[in-house]
């Protein structure tokens, strides 16, 4: 299957400071990736849909200046958490759709992020 | 209602024993229908992947899809502890937009 590389798979910060996390679609165009949330021995939570060249669109409750999301290519978009707080501690999967696929949606290995 | 449901488990099996794992759903708009699986601390990882009805195998696992019921399966055959995981079961309408169910926490015992 397809394959979608999501990075950094670990990451510790400071409260206050800023983190950003790739996903990229390694073998195929994605015109549409997704970012959620998980907390432990819970399902997904979706937190934006993002499409490339627009803005995302984030579900209700979501921050959109808390969380920035940039689709700029057809392989990547980021998310970046900012000003991170101890509650934003928690592990982020990406997931994209193949632009000329059949409805098949691939994830990324996740990131773990810890705010100190 | 939610959109999906699924029983989160935990399920605890011998090895070699035969899996069944199920979702049920509302919206009978849905044909895009997905099987994940999720060990921990990783992303999930696309095992099935059924367009409209009918069954798919592939290996030891089956997939399948009754519209009509809006009830969905995954059965593993001589399961193994390295099927110790979470399964997700995932739909959509279209392929924009995806509803997940909760997952079932499966346990193979050696």
């Amino acid at each position: 299957g397809a394959v979608v590389s999501q990075h950094p798979s670990w990451v510790i910060c400071k409260s206050g400071t800023s983190v950003k996390i790739e996903c990229r679609s390694l073998d195929f165009q994605a015109t549409t990736m997704f970012w959620y949330r998980q907390f432990p021995k819970q399902s997904l939570m979706l937190m934006a849909t993002s499409n490339e060249g627009s803005k995302a669109t984030y579900e209700q409750g979501v921050e959109k200046d808390k969380f920035l999301i940039n689709h700029a290519s057809l392989t990547l978009s980021t998310l970046t958490v900012t000003s991170a707080h101890p509650e934003d501690s928690s592990f982020y999967i990406c997931s994209a759709r193949e632009a000329q696929g059949n409805g098949e949606l691939f994830f990324g290995e996740g990131s773990r992020l810890t705010v100190l | 209602q939610k959109e999906v449901e699924q029983d989160p488990g935990p399920l605890s099996v011998p090895e070699g024993a035969i899996v069944s794992l199920n979702c049920t759903y509302s919206n009978s708009a849905f044909q895009y229908f997905m099987w994940y699986r999720q060990y921990s601390r990783k992303g999930p990882e696309l095992l099935m992947y059924t367009y409209s009805s009918g069954n798919k195998e592939d290996g030891r696992f089956t997939a399948q899809v009754d519209k009509s019921s809006k009830y969905i399966s995954l059965f593993i055959r001589d399961s193994q502890p390295s099927d110790s995981a979470t399964y997700l079961c995932a739909m959509s309408v279209s392929g924009n937009q995806f509803y997940f169910g909760t997952g079932t926490s499966l346990t193979v015992i050696p």
